[in-house]
This record gives structure tokens, sequence and C-alpha cells, in this order.
């Protein structure tokens, strides 16, 4: 268990919809971040916030959002859904390690299907 | 931006054989990690490497920076191991740990 909740874990939805995808980092991981995986594109970094501040952004469409509570906990918003944004929604969190290391551990994921 | 490929892109193993996973990077990096991600889809962290050589049971991983690339080792494969495996670097001019350019993978099938 990598210790990063993502909710729901599938999501089924028709195109032209909204739709919300929930995230909660690692106890005291102050970032978040947020990744696609498609088939066609693979794995791919879409928007990092630390601490309630958005920190990067990648290829993340406009139509694309997303934002960090307080409580740290992230929820990315998906609208005016198309059948390409069919893919598995990851969220990940990173903190150095007590080994020194600064890795990155991901959420299950969230299959999301655009019929 | 970075390019990051890996090889092969498929490898069919027999249960107790050891395998060699490359990735190769087109510039100097500062962060590089190995994933696996399982048949269920879930994504697991294995090495934080950006240089040198660690070790974790059967897997072993070694990164030569100076020649851009990093290899993944698994030993005395068991049907546990399949999957996919995923080498990510993150662009050197950033501090940033946690944007990772992803590589396309090896998927890895051991039988039994």
């Amino acid at each position: 268990d990598s210790g990063v909740t993502q909710t729901p874990k599938h999501l089924i939805t028709a195109t032209g919809q909204r739709v919300t995808l929930r995230c909660s980092p690692r106890s005291g991981d102050l970032s978040v971040y947020w990744y696609q995986q498609s088939l066609d594109q693979g794995l791919q970094f879409l928007i990092q916030y630390y601490n309630g501040e958005e920190r990067a952004k990648g290829n993340i469409l406009e139509r694309f959002s997303a934002q960090q509570f307080p409580d740290l906990h992230s929820e990315l918003n998906l609208s005016s859904l198309e059948l390409g944004d069919s893919a598995l929604y990851f969220c990940a969190s990173s903190a150095r390690t007590g080994t020194g290391d600064e890795k990155l551990f991901f959420g299950s994921g969230t299959q999301l299907s655009v019929l | 931006g970075i390019q990051v490929e890996q090889s092969p892109p498929d490898l069919i193993l027999q249960e107790g054989a050891n395998s060699t996973l490359r990735c190769n990077f087109s510039d100097s990096v500062n962060n590089l990690q190995w994933f696996h991600q399982n048949p269920w889809g879930q994504l697991i962290n294995l090495f934080y490497i950006p240089s040198g050589t660690k070790q974790n049971g059967r897997l072993s991983a070694t990164t030569v920076a100076t020649e851009r690339y990093s290899l993944l080792y698994i030993s005395s494969s068991q049907t546990t191991d399949s999957g996919v495996y995923f080498c990510a670097v993150g662009d050197h001019g950033s501090s940033n740990t946690g944007k990772l350019i992803f590589g396309q993978g090896t998927t890895l099938q051991v039988k039994p």
C-alpha cells in the first residue's frame, strides 16, 4: 500500500460530461501530482500542487483543472469529456524517505471510460 | 525535452531466469526512478537511482549518469514479476522530484 488514496476506482460517463477525481496524498506529504496513462500517449505528467499552490504544469488540457485543499487532498476536474479522455488517471505524492531517496508513490488510479 | 527509451519492449522468461532491462535517456538527469506496474495496474516504486548501484532482494539497478543509461536486473524471476517496468527521469535543471518523464516501458511475462 503506497499510502496514496484515490477515488473512485472506476468511472463511466458520457461525452460532454464533467467528472471529479479525488486524491489524498501520503500522510505528511505536501505535494500531489496527477498523471494520465493512455495507450497512445503512455504515462504523462499533468499537474502538481504543493501545499495548496500550483507548482508545475505538464500536458494538461484547458478542459482539465485541479486544486488542492487545506487538508492537502486534491481534486482533478475533467470537463466537456471526449472519447479520447478515456484513460487511467493516477495521483502521486513524493517525499524524502529515511534513506534519503526522493521517491514518487502512486495511488491505485481511477479508470475513466467515456462512452 | 528529454527522451527516454527502454529496451526491449517485450520480454518473455521462464521462471527462474535472469533478465536485464535497459533505459537510455537523451540528456543529463538528476532524478531517475524505476517502477513496476503489476497486472492490476498498480504502479510500485522500485528504485530511486540517479546514479550508482542499489539492490533490493532479487532486484538491482545501476545508473551510469555520464553515459546516460540505467539498467534494471531481475534475478531468479518469479511469475509475480510479470507486468510492465517503467523508467522515469526528471529534467536536470529541475529540482521537482515528482515531475517525471516516463519511457514506454518493458512488458515482462514470466512463465511458470
